[in-house]
């Protein structure tokens, strides 16, 4: 079955305290993204991949870290969290076509508690 | 800069009525346009888009959206409402071509018996 894949899906951690969500997906994509999602501001880009060793900031990069070493995985690191990072994070991908706009196939989310 | 609005956060629609969700968007030119839906507790399923051509898309479930470049809209529509439909909506658009979505802040669907 065709998915992406987050762990873990429900997190409690405290301020300060280095953690890692992972990302994976079976789909052979290229492109892979990061999402945070806020009540009242929809979603939004953290980071993205175009693909392997190749990423970039998104909208709200600040306090966060990603890295693309293999083509299926795409871990989000938060350094040393902070109660404003208290969301739901969501990992996306999909493929890239020339000239041509794919659909971004969804993870199920993580919810972050930082305390 | 692209932006998206959702004008409504949240619509109460009864069961079996018909519905549209509203969608305008701002960008100097036609970007992909997308809505999604998350079920509570899920991630975001698409059910449609429009890169080009028929303004009248149809998509999954029922849904059917419409571009319409005077008023830099995609509204979404369905016709008779199920109680399953209770969900998040978002709208989301593309201007670049490169995969970066801009979402709109989404519009929560409770559907009454």
């Amino acid at each position: 079955e065709a998915q992406v894949t987050q762990n873990p899906r429900y997190l409690i951690t405290v301020t300060g305290k280095k953690l890692t969500v992972t990302c994976s997906q079976n789909m052979n994509h290229e492109y892979m993204s990061w999402y945070r999602q806020d009540p009242g501001l929809g979603l939004r880009q953290i980071y993205y991949s175009m693909n392997v060793e190749v990423t970039d900031k998104g909208d709200v990069p600040e306090g966060y870290k990603v890295s693309r070493k293999e083509k299926r995985n795409f871990p989000l690191i938060l350094e040393s969290p902070s109660p404003n990072q208290t969301s739901l994070y969501f990992c996306a991908s999909s493929s890239t076509g020339e000239g041509i706009q794919e659909t971004q196939y969804f993870g199920p989310g993580t919810r972050l508690l930082v305390l | 800069a692209q932006s998206v609005t959702q004008p409504d956060i949240h619509i109460t629609v009864s069961e079996g009525a018909s519905l549209e969700l509203r969608c305008n968007y701002s960008y100097g030119a036609t970007p992909y346009l997308f809505w999604y839906v998350q079920s509570p507790g899920q991630g975001l399923q698409l059910l449609l888009k429009y890169f080009s051509g028929d303004t009248l898309v149809q998509g999954i479930k029922g849904f059917e959206a419409e571009f319409k470049r005077s008023q830099s809209s995609f509204n979404l529509r369905k016709p008779s409402v199920h109680w399953s439909d209770a969900a998040e909506y978002f709208c989301a658009v593309d201007g670049t071509g490169f995969q970066k979505l801009v979402f709109g802040t989404g519009t929560r669907l409770l559907v009454s018996p």
